[in-house]
């Protein structure tokens, strides 16, 4: 799993779409953020192109899966407290299989 | 609604000896997992036990399934400085494929 970028920093209202693509084949792909204290938490998940499904913190996010292989996180309008990791992670269906994560994406927003 | 929660957040022992740490979850569950997570990087897959499952081994790592209790711990013997991460515990409800992480427990082994 790979993601894109590694690091960015954003202004206030300035907006961004966070990239993450498997070459697994996987059907299920995850969108989450990081923060200390707090672990992981979804924001969002995809079971198949064009699919998906709200996790416990959608708010002030959208995602995009128009192919099988990549799941992209959009930021509208960017506000400091999307500071934050953000990681990206697929599994396969007929499981239950692990997550397979990427390396991340840490952004600032100032 | 953060469903795993990690028992101690923090753990620091000596090199050699034993390192446990605990998850408790709300609702019942089809699988749990557990990851590691060093400094700054992605998470990587440990180990999985199913919620028919009381135990499982895999090399050093050792994890338990309490169902009735709604917890699990993992146990990781003869600690290695290397083992310094953070652990975490996932759990998805049955029938989902939503999975849940727990805090984490930062677990530092001193050399």
């Amino acid at each position: 799993v790979t993601q894109t970028p590694k690091f960015r920093i954003l202004k206030i209202g300035q907006s961004m779409t966070l990239q993450c693509t498997q070459d697994m084949n996987h059907n299920y792909m995850y969108w989450y953020r990081q923060d200390p204290g707090l672990g992981l938490r979804l924001i969002y998940f995809s079971y198949d192109v064009k699919m998906k499904e709200k996790g416990d913190i959608p708010e002030g996010y959208s995602v995009s899966r128009e192919k099988k292989e990549r799941f992209s996180l959009i930021l509208e309008s960017a506000s400091t407290n999307q500071t934050s990791m953000y990681l990206c992670a697929s599994t396969r269906t007929g499981g239950p299989y692990e997550q397979y994560f990427g390396p991340g994406t840490r952004l600032t927003v100032t | 609604s953060q469903q795993g929660e990690e028992d101690p957040q923090a753990l620091s022992i000596q090199e050699g000896e034993n390192a446990t740490m605990n998850c408790s979850y709300k609702t019942s569950i089809n699988n749990l997992q557990w990851y590691r997570q060093n400094s700054g990087r992605g998470l990587v897959h440990l180990i999985l036990i199913r919620s028919n499952e009381r135990e499982k081994h895999s090399g050093r790592l050792r994890v338990t399934l309490d169902t009735s209790k709604k917890s699990s711990s993992l146990l990781i013997t003869a600690s290695r400085a290397a083992d310094t991460a953070s652990y975490f515990c996932a759990t998805a409800a049955s029938g989902t494929y939503k999975y849940i992480f727990g805090t984490g427990t930062r677990l530092k082994v001193l050399a």
